[in-house]
């Protein structure tokens, strides 16, 4: 029944060492989000894809890149994790951009990053 | 920029009280969005609101947005610790791709 999933749920890393973390949806949205949150603050857009469309949000650090191989999966690369990268990672979907109007967004459950 | 004011940022009560979130800007919405996020868990959208004025309820959930479309609010009644979460508001239209999130309100309902 779950629409967007996001593995791992927990993932732990060393400082510096590269970590991927994926997403994959069965809505068959065209837009994919990916979102940094920190200690229950609102999610922080980082960037986006439509379709196959990459738009980068302009205070998202260059440590982080992603990629969208397909319409059904995204995944966020994290180059270099730092100890402030340690997060929760979101990632949601929607059928088409906010502009469009009444455009919710599905989010998985998100991967708790930890930086040791 | 379009911003959205969230308050309160925190609020903790006893089972069976009422509360109010409100989510205030000075800039006009398409529309509104209300999520909950459980601990653990991402958001999962409540509600969403796209007339001025409008009204909408959900069980003990209530959710009205302001006639001009910049303000809303959550109502909460008879509050029990299942509803503990992080409450968030979200705009639409404030940017031709994106929402506009406010910085969320945590709910804690003491049994």
């Amino acid at each position: 029944d779950a629409m967007v999933i996001q593995n791992p749920r927990y993932q732990v890393t060393q400082f510096g060492k590269p970590v991927t973390l994926s997403c994959s949806q069965t809505l068959n949205h065209n837009v994919m989000y990916w979102y940094q949150q920190k200690s229950s603050q609102a999610p922080k857009l980082l960037f986006h894809y439509y379709d196959k469309d990459f738009n980068n949000e302009a205070d998202t650090p260059d440590n982080f890149q992603s990629r969208r191989p397909n319409t059904s999966f995204c995944f966020l690369d994290i180059r270099s994790p730092g100890l402030g990268d340690a997060a929760m990672y979101l990632c949601a979907t929607s059928r088409d951009f906010a502009g469009q109007g009444n455009q919710p967004q599905h989010f998985g459950d998100g991967t708790r990053l930890s930086i040791l | 920029t379009q911003l959205l004011e969230q308050s309160p940022q925190f609020l903790s009560i006893q089972e069976g009280e009422n509360l109010t979130v409100y989510c205030n800007s000075s800039s006009v919405f398409s529309s509104l969005q209300w999520y909950r996020q459980e601990p653990g868990e991402g958001p999962v959208l409540l509600v969403t609101v796209v007339t001025g004025g409008e009204v909408k309820k959900l069980k003990r959930l209530t959710f009205q947005f302001g006639d001009a479309r910049k303000d809303s609010s959550l109502h909460i009644t008879a509050a029990q610790p299942g509803d503990t979460g992080l409450y968030l508001c979200a705009g639409e239209g404030g940017s031709n791709y994106k929402l506009t999130f406010g910085k969320g309100t945590l709910l804690t309902v003491n049994p």
